[in-house]
């Protein structure tokens, strides 16, 4: 299969702990997305890379939250002291950039904090 | 700041009509316009993409129009079927590929 994958699919985890996401872009895609969605909302922007470069984060992401792109090609998404206001899908997508737009999602990281 | 309004109630329709749904958006020039389609616990999926200089834009039985006066899309689905059944996201490029959504508007098709 080559869309983008996510991985673990769901994590549940105690408030104060940290969890790391993963996500694997389309190969040959240069763009990276991060988003987080709670139930009944429209995806809403985290942060984006171009390549390895984290090009843009969102006001919204507290200084809790870290992203890397280290080599260009997979991405990892930390959280660090959950709260129980981070319970929410985290959803992954990528797009082949040189102006395609188009961006293909992963089935999303569903995080459940207690 | 920009805002993005989709129907936040289901909308239900017969099998074989046309749904109509619709976003808004306040506050912002986009240069183009996407709409997405989201089943239950899965990422959203790619439908359709228009640009601010296209009127519309057609995919088989889906056809997107793109109103940059009233600042408004309107998204339809012919013929509809019971497998046509999701929620409908909206999103709009508001700054180096970068989109914002709509909350969705569920769709819901009668057999």
């Amino acid at each position: 299969d080559t869309g983008v994958s996510q991985d673990p699919r769901h994590k549940i985890t105690k408030r104060g702990q940290n969890v790391t996401f993963r996500c694997d872009p389309i190969s040959e895609h240069n763009r990276l997305y991060w988003y987080r969605q709670t139930l009944g909302q429209g995806p809403e922007f985290l942060t984006y890379f171009q390549n390895e470069a984290q090009l843009e984060k969102s006001r919204l992401l507290s200084d809790r939250f870290s992203a890397e792109r280290p080599k260009g090609s997979f991405s990892t998404l930390e959280i660090q002291r959950t709260e129980q206001g981070d319970s929410a899908m985290y959803l992954c997508a990528s797009s082949l950039g040189d102006g395609e737009e188009t961006q293909y999602f992963g089935p999303g990281t569903r995080l459940l904090v207690l | 700041s920009q805002k993005i309004e989709q129907n936040s109630e289901a909308l239900n329709i017969q099998e074989g009509k046309t749904a109509t749904l619709t976003c808004n958006y306040t506050n912002y020039s986009p240069a183009y316009l996407q709409w997405y389609r989201q089943d239950p616990g899965r990422g959203p999926v790619f439908l359709l993409l228009i640009r601010e200089n296209e009127k519309e834009k057609r995919k088989e039985r889906l056809k997107v129009t793109f109103d940059t006066t009233l600042k408004q899309s309107l998204f339809h689905i012919t013929a509809s079927q019971p497998a046509d059944s999701a929620t409908y996201l909206c999103a709009l490029e508001v700054s180096n590929y970068q989109l914002i959504w709509g909350a969705g508007t569920k769709l819901i098709i009668k057999p």
